[in-house]
């Protein structure tokens, strides 16, 4: 039974630049969570799909939006990315309460 | 929105002591308390939780206490060990998610 698992592991952008990060939940978990964790930060809540709908949003801007797809899985977009975009990008998938973690993207914005 | 404290944001014991983190938190609809363990470059793993309808809860020597009343829930780690070491968060949300600021403890042998 295959855990939360994100693609891709790195990624190196420029300013200016978007990008799409992927989730896929752990096997019957039905709600996708989103945090954005700065190097020797906590994780900060982005945002929460269910239904394939936004269902809670954390306190990013627009620039930042997402995706549920049918099959549960997610998808994160970040347009315009600043330096300060540079971080850690947590998936949690959950089925009702108790988040289980994906390994995360490294974005690092040059 | 939530708000939730941590304390402390650094903690450094010996082998074998016991260790205490606390989260206070501010949303009296929150019902769930779990807390998180993050190895250097891992990602958070759920170590022990709680529900509101219950004040303790213990797995081996990881116990959680929740206070309702003052609001706040503890994590205990007894006979601490090396491998203890990492960053401990506790996650709070009923509407939105908030993880609270994180504890660095340092269990030295």
């Amino acid at each position: 039974d295959a855990g939360v698992t994100q693609s891709p592991t790195h990624l190196i952008k420029t300013r200016g630049q978007q990008v799409t990060l992927r989730c896929s939940p752990k096997s019957g978990h039905d709600t996708v969570s989103w945090y954005q964790q700065a190097l020797g930060q906590g994780p900060q809540f982005i945002f929460q799909y269910y239904e394939e709908e936004e269902r809670q949003r954390g306190n990013f801007p627009d620039r930042f939006s997402g995706h549920q797809f049918p099959n549960y899985s997610s998808e994160l977009n970040v347009n315009a990315l600043l330096l300060g975009d540079s971080a850690l990008y947590l998936c949690a998938s959950s089925l009702g309460q108790g988040q289980a973690f994906g390994s995360g993207t490294r974005l690092t914005v040059v | 929105g939530e708000n939730v404290e941590q304390h402390p944001s650094t903690l450094s014991v010996q082998e074998g002591d016991s260790a205490v983190i606390k989260c206070t938190y501010s949303d009296s609809a929150s019902n769930y308390f779990p807390w998180y363990k993050q190895e250097l470059g891992k990602r958070p793993q759920l170590i022990i939780d709680i529900r509101s309808n219950v004040g303790e809860k213990k797995d081996q020597r990881i116990a959680v206490t929740l206070n309702k009343t003052a609001k706040h829930f503890s994590l205990h780690i007894t006979e601490t060990q090396p491998e203890d070491s990492a960053v401990y968060f506790c996650l709070l949300g009923f509407q939105k998610l908030v993880f609270g600021t994180g504890t660095r403890l340092l269990v030295s042998p």
